[in-house]
């Protein structure tokens, strides 16, 4: 299967955004997804686990879900910082085999 | 603190071939399965390969099978990617990072800070 994201999305600081990813096939539910966030320059690093578990250190302003209507996951940041700017990707597997979504560029302006 | 910190890249004629390794601390590295992923220029992520704590069990994407070979030496905490036959389109960062448990890497844990490979004559 594939995990479709929008190739970019911006909102203003201090508003909520959310970025959606969207599995071609197979219930989303099936295999847990995650999010990493990569700074340019920088390795990803994870914001969401297991669809909506935050890693100690990551602010609640970060928060994941899964929706079986529409066979996608999202990630929604509020009260945007000019620090959350980057490349978001969300990443799920089966037997084995990691996939991730194409990413999307959070512009904070 | 888990670390992983790769080496080995640098530049390559195509056809080649490159030993990527990550080197391992602060964790009971034999208890963790590990993944290779590459992100080529300005591009995604790209999962290449993964390997069981163990060694015993390893998994290729489709861009890698037949020209890569992934192995650990647990006794030096080390991962390593072996890559030959090396193509234009391999040119990438590639990272290393650590799975959930043995047997599993559906989330990925943390990551090295990539070892950047071009191949290129």
């Amino acid at each position: 299967f594939m995990l479709t994201q929008p190739h970019s999305v911006s909102e203003s600081p201090g508003k909520t955004v959310t970025i959606s990813c969207t599995r071609s096939s197979g219930s989303i539910a099936s295999n847990y997804v995650q999010w990493y966030q990569q700074r340019p320059g920088s390795s990803p690093t994870t914001v969401i686990y297991e669809h909506n578990q935050r890693p100690s250190g990551v602010p609640d302003r970060f928060s994941g879900s899964i929706d079986s209507s529409s066979n996608s996951a999202s990630l929604t940041i509020s009260g945007l910082k000019t620090e959350d700017e980057a490349d978001y990707y969300c990443q799920s597997y089966y037997t084995s085999i990691v996939l991730f979504g194409g990413g999307t560029k959070l512009t904070v302006l | 603190e888990v670390q992983l910190l790769e080496s080995g890249g640098g530049l390559v004629q195509p056809g080649g071939s490159l030993r990527l390794s990550c080197a391992a601390s602060g964790f009971t590295f034999s208890s963790y399965a590990l993944t290779w992923v590459r992100q080529a220029p300005g591009k995604g992520l790209e999962w290449v390969s993964g390997i069981s704590g163990s060694g015993s069990s390893t998994y290729y994407a489709a861009s890698a099978k037949g020209r890569f070979t992934i192995s650990r030496d647990n006794s030096k905490n080390t991962l390593y990617l072996q890559m030959n036959s090396l193509r234009a389109e391999d040119t990438a960062v590639y990272f290393c990072a650590k799975g959930v448990d043995s047997g599993s890497y559906y989330w990925l844990d943390p990551w090295g800070q990539g070892t950047l490979v071009t191949v290129s004559s």
